[in-house]
């Protein structure tokens, strides 16, 4: 059975940082595709990121609205895949998932996400 | 950035038909694929996958849920309509990066 388990969210001040992480299981993790996308309150999903697997050289995509400031890597020999989010704004606030995929596949299997709140 | 336009809402009565359309600023087609994909999503929940590829049914999803369309215009149909169908249904393309969502339709019961 797939798994993905978000964690590392929390309060964090404007201007701040956060690395959260998604521990996955069920499946061979190296293979495949992973990415990361948020849903502030009350609004549709937002993709975040996208890390390719090591076959293809665990290059890296980014929206916009993010790049430059988070930064999405992966660990293939504990299954965990992470999100380093810098210079936190109150925009930011949402709830964070990680999802596994192929090329340009949908997004088959989600986490259950973690909550970032970007408070003073 | 791809655009997704969807209705804010739609109404249905219990085991009638429920039409969900999503139109795109631009052509999500590419070498004979369709790169349209929709989610339902319940309170307090991850969204979940019911079509990929436009017209793909997802593993476990019941034959009700249906898919088509091309190009821009492209619509999720339940039918029947049942009570669990309450939820926020997205469109979301992966033609072209950004990947983009619809803003989604919620479905409720008349």
């Amino acid at each position: 059975e797939v798994k993905l388990l978000e964690s590392g969210g929390g309060l964090v001040q404007p201007g701040g940082s956060l690395r959260l992480s998604c521990a996955a299981s069920g499946f061979t993790f190296a293979d495949f595709y992973m990415s990361w996308i948020r849903q502030s309150p009350g609004k549709a999903p937002e993709w975040l990121s996208f890390i390719r697997n090591k076959a293809n050289s665990y290059t890296t995509e980014y929206n916009p609205s993010v790049k430059g400031r988070f930064t999405i890597s992966r660990d293939d020999t504990q299954n965990v895949l992470y999100l380093q989010m810098n210079t936190l704004r109150a925009e930011d606030t949402a709830i964070y998932y990680c999802a596994k995929h192929e090329q340009a596949a949908p997004f088959a299997y989600w986490g259950q996400g973690t909550l970032v709140t970007v408070s003073s | 950035d791809i655009v997704l336009t969807q209705s804010p809402a739609l109404a249905v009565s219990l085991g009638q038909r429920a039409t969900i359309s999503c139109k795109t600023n631009q052509n999500v087609d590419y070498y004979g694929n369709s790169y349209m994909h929709w989610y339902q999503q319940k309170p307090g929940q991850q969204p979940k996958l019911l079509i990929y590829l436009a017209s793909n049914l997802a593993s476990g999803i019941p034959a009700r849920f249906s898919g088509r369309g091309s190009g821009t215009d492209f619509t999720l149909t339940i039918d029947p309509v049942e009570a669990d169908d309450t939820a926020t249904y997205y469109c979301q393309q992966s033609r072209n990066l950004p990947w983009t969502f619809g803003g989604g339709t919620k479905l409720e019961l008349k």
